[in-house]
């Protein structure tokens, strides 16, 4: 089993439309959890960090399931600009070690 | 508020050739690192740096090497290219991964090609 696992989509959806990610995680000693943004041959960039009560950054939430390790992401509202990768990024501690998985890509449709 | 910066962007090498790529960033953290992304692979870590002087090997290490003399630069070197080694490398940079975990902040990326 990976370490991390997200669905890689795409996941196409209509303007306006609210889409859920989820990513599952293996280790159940993970400490921190992040998504980023990634945009076709761009670089990852930190979308938000994700705190075990849930945290929400304008049309975008992100929640923590520790119970059945996985951590999710909602947008609402979609826009045409939200079309990217998004990553799921796990960290371990103890190791230094950051995984990241392997992306869902998302494609919002006008 | 240059963030993280790699050199070069876009390189095209030969098989055996040999290249060293730049990282240098201006946010005076401590930890550094060097990614490898392939299609449908996701980000794999090649080589971290816990500080200046110090450096580990993180998943794929084989065929690279580094060096973190200062503090702000990272570098990664191909001792002799290989076809396997195309791909898109990614620098990143923390501060200290402290139990609540610090988001790294990446450059734009090398495009490196070996023929």
């Amino acid at each position: 089993r990976k370490e991390v696992e997200q669905d890689p989509g795409p996941f196409n959806v209509p303007e306006g439309a609210t889409v859920a990610f989820n990513c599952t995680y293996s280790n159940s000693a993970s400490q921190s959890f992040f998504w980023y943004r990634q945009d076709c041959r761009k670089e990852p960039k930190l979308l938000m960090s994700v705190y075990s009560s849930g945290n929400e950054d304008g049309r975008f939430t992100a929640q923590l399931n520790r119970a059945s390790q996985y951590i999710s992401l909602l947008i609402r509202d979609s826009k045409l600009s939200d079309s990217a990768t998004y990553l799921c990024v796990v960290y371990f501690g103890g190791y230094q070690k950051v995984t990241f998985g392997t992306g869902t890509k998302l494609q919002v449709i006008p | 508020n240059a963030g993280v910066t790699q050199t070069p962007k876009f390189r095209v090498l030969k098989t055996g050739q040999s290249m060293t790529l730049l990282c240098a960033q201006d946010m005076n953290h401590e930890y550094m690192y060097w990614y490898r992304q392939d299609p449908g692979m996701g980000l794999r870590l090649i080589h971290y740096s816990v500080g200046e002087g110090t450096t580990a090997k993180g998943e794929v290490p084989d065929g690279y090497n580094v060096s973190r003399l200062k503090k702000q630069n990272f570098l990664l070197g191909l001792e002799s290219a290989a076809p396997s080694q195309t791909s898109v490398y990614f620098c990143a940079s923390s501060y200290p991964l402290g139990a609540g975990g610090q988001p790294q902040h990446f450059g734009d990326g090398t495009r490196l090609s070996i023929l």
